[in-house]
């Protein structure tokens, strides 16, 4: 299983980035993908999930809004799309893909770091 | 919003015991599962489902619930084990994925 973030950048406050997740090694689109990020030196928290089918999408409270978490089945591509970006904001962040029953998180990327900073 | 609440650290010498709790409300009605975090690297299942472990988890890794805490516990602690642990639920009010605050694992 593979999973690679890219996108992220330093970006000014108010502006946009758009994270890509590319997914391989196993039937992305049968799996339920999230987002979850982590600023440095801190604990992890999550993001977004989308559904295998796009069809279902779930927001943390604090990017609500602001992020949109979307899939393109054909290309194994999981997206984030930021917009209104903070200071808070600045983390690395995580795709997951989640397994099984349960609702864990079975496969994770590397992580790509959003620096939002003027 | 449902809060999992873990201590910031743990310490046990190498061949001990370490056990990591996870506090919620009502979390014995609730999936938890685990992750470990060593630096710069993502994080890693080690537990679902309170305790089933992936394929290449040690046998010494393994997960149980008692009242309001779920406990990791790592027996015959390794060097290696040093970490950050996390646990996680799924908050079925929201359909959100709940993370606790970790815990450093450190091996003496």
């Amino acid at each position: 299983v593979q999973l690679v973030e890219s996108g992220g950048g330093v970006v000014q406050p108010g502006r946009s980035l758009r994270l890509s997740c590319a997914a391989s090694e196993f039937t992305f689109s049968t799996y339920p993908m999230h987002w979850v990020r982590q600023t440095p030196g801190k604990g992890l928290e999550w993001v977004a999930v989308v559904s295998s089918d796009a069809g279902n999408k779930y927001y943390a409270d604090s990017v609500k809004g602001r992020f949109t978490i979307s899939r393109d089945n054909s290309k194994n591509t999981l997206y984030l799309q930021l917009t209104s970006l903070r200071p808070e904001d600045t983390a690395v962040y995580y795709c997951a893909a989640e397994g099984g029953t349960g609702y864990y998180l079975e496969y994770w990327g590397q992580g790509t770091l959003v620096t939002v900073s003027s | 919003s449902y809060v999992l609440t873990q201590p910031p650290s743990v310490s046990v010498a190498p061949g001990q015991t370490a056990r990591i709790t996870c506090g919620g409300n009502n979390i014995g009605s609730k999936s938890v599962h685990w992750y470990q975090q060593k630096p710069g690297q993502a994080p890693v299942l080690v537990v679902y489902n309170e305790n089933d472990r992936p394929s290449g988890i040690p046998e010494r890794f393994s997960g149980s619930i008692s009242g309001n805490t779920a406990t990791l516990t790592i027996s015959r602690v390794e060097a290696g084990d040093e970490a950050d642990y996390y646990c996680q639920v799924w908050d079925i009010s929201t359909d959100h994925r709940v993370f606790g605050g970790g815990t450093k694992v450190t091996v003496l």
